[in-house]
């Protein structure tokens, strides 16, 4: 079955603090691996898009990394600001279909603390 | 630019009610479109996507349907809401045929049937 796993469920930092957020899929085929932010009761915002060939893509103070062998990803937050504050989900896509086949991890939960 | 509408933003219906959300795109032609459910806790399920007027897929079975009666507008309905259809409802739009194209999210509709 396909699936994409997130970890931490929730993480607690200090204003200022980098963070680490952690996503493993098994989603075959695979197309692309995105990043989305979402802030509670709103839709989710794209951060970035890699496909396989990428390892890494930083917007701002997002990077993202990518490792294609062992299906992991990574979302690492630096300098963490209060509006950081949000769902952080993990999204694998799957294009064999001539579509947008997203397949969307149940996000990690970032409080950020002054 | 492209933007998309997507209402109303909360709604309480009574259980056996009918349901219609709508969503539109603006900006753009021809675009895949796709309504997605979020419950409590867990990450985004797919439940339809259309690639043209007329043509609706379905992911998942469900006491929910979906139509396209126009290039850019996206209908979701049901006849008679049961409890389990709570949940928070994303309409998503991408440019069809375009490998990593991105995905825009509506700002959701907040549904609970009581």
């Amino acid at each position: 079955k396909n699936q994409v796993e997130q970890s931490p469920q929730s993480l607690i930092i200090l204003e200022g603090k980098n963070c680490t957020l952690q996503c493993n899929y098994t989603v075959s085929p695979f197309s692309n691996l995105r990043w989305y932010k979402q802030d509670t009761g709103r839709g989710p915002v794209s951060l970035t898009i890699m496909t396989f060939s990428e390892n890494t893509k930083s917007n701002g103070r997002y990077t993202a990394t990518l490792d294609a062998d062992t299906k992991q990803s990574s979302l690492h937050i630096t300098a963490s600001q209060l509006s950081d504050s949000a769902s952080y989900i993990c999204v694998v896509s799957d294009e064999s279909g001539g579509y947008n086949k997203l397949i969307f991890g149940a996000g990690t939960r970032l409080a950020v603390h002054p | 630019s492209q933007t998309i509408h997507q209402w109303p933003a909360t709604l309480v219906q009574p259980v056996g009610s009918p349901l219609s959300l709508e969503c539109t795109v603006e900006g753009t032609s021809n675009p895949n479109l796709y309504w997605y459910r979020q419950a409590a806790g867990r990450g985004l399920q797919l439940l339809f996507y259309s690639v043209g007027i007329g043509q609706i897929s379905s992911e998942v079975p469900q006491n929910l349907s979906a139509s396209r009666p126009q290039d850019r507008q996206f209908i979701l309905s049901s006849k008679k809401l049961l409890l389990s259809d709570s949940g928070f409802y994303l309409c998503a739009w991408s440019v069809r045929r375009v490998a990593g194209a991105e995905a825009f999210f509506g700002q959701g509709t907040r549904l609970t049937v009581v």
